[in-house]
């Protein structure tokens, strides 16, 4: 089975910050690497497909990037709405690959 | 819109049975792979079962083959998870969800409906 290990598990932050999270796949998964965010009490939503793709209605501060089996989330400028937590999900594997264990995104 | 709404979460027994099921609406339901997604208290995401359109594949997490069913009518757009010999570590909330195709990412959810399994 494929792990995807985050990394924070959870980070705190201002408004206005810069912020990346990791995600590391245990083998190659080529491109198939998805991000959601989770907030409080809520379904997730899809923010990033493909490593890089952004889901329509995501705004352009999210963006994703990849080298090699290290994917990144990074949000350009923190903003209220932007508190929460994030999971990586592999699809290399099935549309219901393994998720990471998630990174909580809390305000400073 | 996309709008996937779940249904017939409760408190019920361990050894117990409940039968989930998840309303889609504003997509063609049959064209789309369909997900059950758990999530225990303060806990990560766990995907269940999901099946293919047509209901040609079907899979289970290995923790509930044999307990769970899932099934899909796509004349009602309707999604189902039947779960017998429901256990205290399936308590969670279950979400429905879509993918357009084996590989690639869920981009609709439902709400979540609420599964507890306790004495």
């Amino acid at each position: 089975d494929i792990q995807m290990t985050q990394s924070p598990s959870s980070l705190s932050a201002s408004v206005g910050d810069r912020v990346t999270i990791t995600c590391r796949a245990s083998q190659s998964i080529g491109r198939y690497l998805n991000w959601y965010q989770q907030r409080p009490g809520k379904a997730p939503t899809l923010l990033i497909h493909g490593a890089s793709n952004l889901q329509s209605g995501v705004p352009s501060r999210f963006s994703g990037g990849r080298s090699g089996t290290d994917f990144t989330l990074t949000i350009s400028s923190l903003q209220p709405e932007d508190f929460a937590t994030y999971f990586c999900q592999e699809s290399y594997t099935s549309v219901a690959g393994t998720f990471g264990q998630g990174t909580r995104l809390e305000i400073k | 819109q996309v709008q996937l709404v779940e249904s017939g979460g409760g408190l019920v027994q361990p050894g117990g049975s409940l039968r989930l099921s998840c309303a889609a609406s504003g997509f063609t339901f049959s064209d789309y792979y369909m997900i059950w997604i758990r999530q225990a208290p303060g806990k990560g995401l766990e995907w269940v079962s999901f099946i293919s359109a047509r209901s040609t594949n079907i899979y289970y997490t290995d923790s509930v083959k044999g307990r769970f069913t899932i099934s899909r009518d796509d004349v009602q757009n309707s999604l189902y998870l039947q779960m017998n010999s429901l256990r205290a570590d399936d308590t969670a909330i279950y979400y429905c969800a879509r993918g357009w195709s084996a590989y690639t990412a869920i981009d609709g959810w439902g709400q979540g409906t609420t599964v507890t399994v306790s004495s």
